[in-house]
């Protein structure tokens, strides 16, 4: 099945710094690709997504880029604010069968 | 609406005993996904349903694990002789076709 690794597993910026999450996954089929924020205790949130066929979305201040050639996908939030502050996953998708990266817990510093 | 659901919330079980699990998936939602989420990890997939279907279930870490969803709806997982290692948040999420999964509230199931 589909391997999705995704670095780094922690990060700390600065509030209004920008942070940047990489994942990579293995296989070319993959065609959708998914950002979940999960805040203590809470169950994962969907906050973004991309499709195979986009290389860049935007929403606000989070965007999401997909390098199908080199089979890896970065998530960038920008001016990041202290709310920001969760672990965040990436997942790829093999038509509904949806894989997760092991996270990456963002602090963001006031 | 109703998101997804799942019950209980908490469960405390001894070693040895069985365990269920339920979830409600959102009305409609086609596929249906059980992930296991250690305490500080990221959701270990389990396995997946289309409908009624069961398609991947590789996920699943031994036989004592069995996952059902008969009637394309509400889904159980079911643990046989529960070990300790078995202690997690047991996650479900279910999706439309071809888009991002909505996560219930998770099960956290503690085996004593």
């Amino acid at each position: 099945g589909e391997n999705v690794e995704q670095h780094p597993s922690t990060l700390s910026v600065q509030e209004g710094d920008s942070a940047v999450i990489k994942c990579t996954y293995s296989d070319s089929a993959s065609n959708y690709f998914p950002w979940y924020k999960q805040e203590l205790g809470k169950r994962p949130q969907l906050i973004i997504d991309i499709r195979s066929n986009v290389g860049e979305k935007k929403d606000q201040r989070i965007a999401v880029t997909l390098n199908k050639t080199a089979k890896h996908f970065s998530l960038h939030i920008t001016e990041t604010q202290p709310e920001d502050s969760a672990v965040y996953f990436c997942a790829a998708s093999i038509l509904d069968d949806m894989r997760f990266g092991a996270g990456t817990r963002l602090t963001v510093k006031p | 609406g109703a998101g997804v659901s799942q019950s209980p919330r908490y469960k405390v079980a001894k070693r040895g005993q069985d365990v269920a699990l339920r979830c409600d998936p959102i009305s409609g939602h086609v596929s249906l996904f059980w992930y296991q989420q250690a305490l500080g990890q990221g959701p270990e997939f389990l396995t997946y349903f289309q409908n009624e279907a069961q398609l991947d279930k590789s996920g699943l870490p031994s036989d004592r694990f069995f996952a059902e969803r008969p009637e394309g709806s509400v889904s159980t997982l079911k643990i046989q002789r529960t070990q300790q290692e078995d202690s997690a948040v047991y996650l479900c999420a279910s999706s439309p076709p071809g888009q991002g999964g909505f996560f219930g509230p998770g099960t956290r199931l503690t085996v004593l």
